[in-house]
């Protein structure tokens, strides 16, 4: 079965820290990778995705991932954050072939002004 | 393209009653999935349909959880009978399979059961 680990339930920064998420899956096969981010009282938007290939992802707003196959992981990184970047964001996988994504349980980003 | 439209936004019952959450997903959309989201468990996948066609419902938690598609552009989901642990967020989402770029949700349905 496929699981995914995001280890910080939490996350407070100030204006223009750099940002790096952590995230952690399991699958036994070929993965498929996505993190969403997702607004107070929002739905859930999709950041970026990763299928194949350059295994340094660019998403919306700033934002990239990077798979790493031998660690497992596919953190969210940003340089500089801003105040609009408060949300959660959660890190989901599935496997080649298969529709159903599994989410992380989420890391509550609080960035300061 | 409206999006996938979910209603009621928010639902208060009392334990016992049947509560019924709907969900209409992007046209041309093959996939439907439904999820829950709770402080405790994070997003829990409840069930998913292709084709209109239930494909995994596994994470249905118990019997007074059921799901239909009756058609392409329509689900429910029934909670029969409502108990307090039920209440969460419940998320509709769907995707088109030739190019699976992820999920488009909706908006949600806060459902809280006194």
């Amino acid at each position: 079965a496929q699981s995914v680990s995001q280890h910080n339930h939490h996350v407070i920064l100030s204006e223009a820290a750099s940002l790096e998420l952590g995230c952690n899956y399991s699958y036994g096969g070929t993965v498929n990778l996505f993190w969403y981010v997702q607004y107070p009282g929002q739905h859930l938007q999709l950041l970026l995705k990763y299928f194949s290939g350059d295994p340094l992802v660019k998403g919306i707003k700033g934002f990239e991932a990077e798979f790493i196959k031998s660690k497992f992981s596919f953190n969210l990184r940003k340089p500089s954050v801003q105040w609009s970047d408060t949300a959660e964001y959660f890190c989901a996988v599935t496997g080649t072939g298969r529709r159903a994504l599994t989410f992380g349980s989420g890391t509550r980003l609080q960035v300061q002004p | 393209d409206a999006g996938v439209i979910q209603s009621p936004r928010h639902e208060v019952t009392e334990m016992g009653q049947e509560v019924t959450l709907r969900c209409k997903p992007i046209s041309g959309h093959d996939y439907l999935f439904w999820y829950r989201q709770t402080m405790m468990r994070g997003l829990e996948l409840l069930i998913y349909f292709n084709n209109n066609v239930p494909i995994d419902d596994s994470g249905m938690p118990e019997d007074r959880f059921s799901a239909k598609m009756p058609n392409a552009s329509f689900s429910t989901l029934k909670i029969q009978p409502s108990e307090p642990r039920d209440s969460a967020v419940y998320f509709c989402a769907s995707s088109f399979r030739g190019s699976f770029d992820g999920y488009t949700f909706g908006s949600g349905t806060r459902l809280t059961v006194v």
